[in-house]
């Protein structure tokens, strides 16, 4: 399989935990996106990497976020002392710079 | 600052009926990409297609078309002849060159009715 995928796919934790979710993209596509999407709802932009460099992050994005892309090939988004507000699904996309974006199946987190 | 407005919440269309979903947008760039994604029940975005601002040339594939219209800053998605399958919800959006950021719109929910 070649395209978009995130671990793991759903993720249930307690409020104040922290968690981690990761993205593997397509091989060759240099862009990675994180948006998070809640019931009813577009995808929300949360940040996105050219290679390992983050270009942006969305004021959306408390201090609580941090999303890392180390070698320009997989990335990780943590969430530290998760808040109710928090639950939603976490959606990961890449791309060629310009290109196509494809999108992966989504982490879905559950704060009780 | 970039905007996509899906106005239609929600359409509810008969099977075989064609039906167009309305895509609005907002930008200061003269160069940029527009999209169309589908979100069935399962929940994953599947991705329909992509236009360059400079092609405004409509683009069909099966029963799906896309009118790309700068002048009013349109990108509306058809489906002609549609089907129990198309049920789900579709995104418009849009990525600016200058920064290749992809804004959603909110997406508008389509019932196809058997």
């Amino acid at each position: 399989d070649t395209g978009v995928s995130q671990n793991p796919r759903h993720k249930i934790t307690k409020r104040g935990q922290n968690v981690t979710f990761r993205c593997d993209p397509i091989s060759e596509h240099n862009r990675l996106y994180w948006y998070r999407q809640t019931l009813g709802q577009g995808p929300e932009f949360l940040t996105y990497f050219q290679n390992e460099a983050q270009l942006e992050k969305s004021r959306l994005l408390s201090d609580r976020f941090s999303a890392e892309r180390p070698k320009g090939s997989f990335s990780t988004l943590e969430i530290q002392r998760t808040e109710q507000g928090d639950s939603a699904m976490y959606l990961c996309a890449s791309r060629l710079a310009s290109g196509d974006a494809f999108f992966g199946p989504g982490t879905r987190l559950t704060v009780l | 600052a970039q905007k996509v407005t899906q106005a239609q919440t929600e359409i509810s269309v008969v099977e075989k009926e064609d039906v167009t979903l309305d895509c609005v947008y907002e930008t200061r760039d003269t160069t940029y990409y527009l999209f169309w994604y589908k979100q069935p029940p399962s929940g994953e975005l599947v991705f329909l297609i992509r236009r360059n601002s400079f092609d405004e040339q409509n683009e069909i594939s099966g029963r799906y078309s896309w009118n790309f219209q700068k002048s009013t800053s349109s990108f509306n998605f058809t489906i002609t002849a549609s089907q129990v399958v198309d049920s789900a919800v579709y995104f418009c959006a849009l990525s600016e060159v200058r920064d290749d950021k992809i804004i959603f719109g909110k997406g508008t929910r389509l019932h196809i009715l058997p």
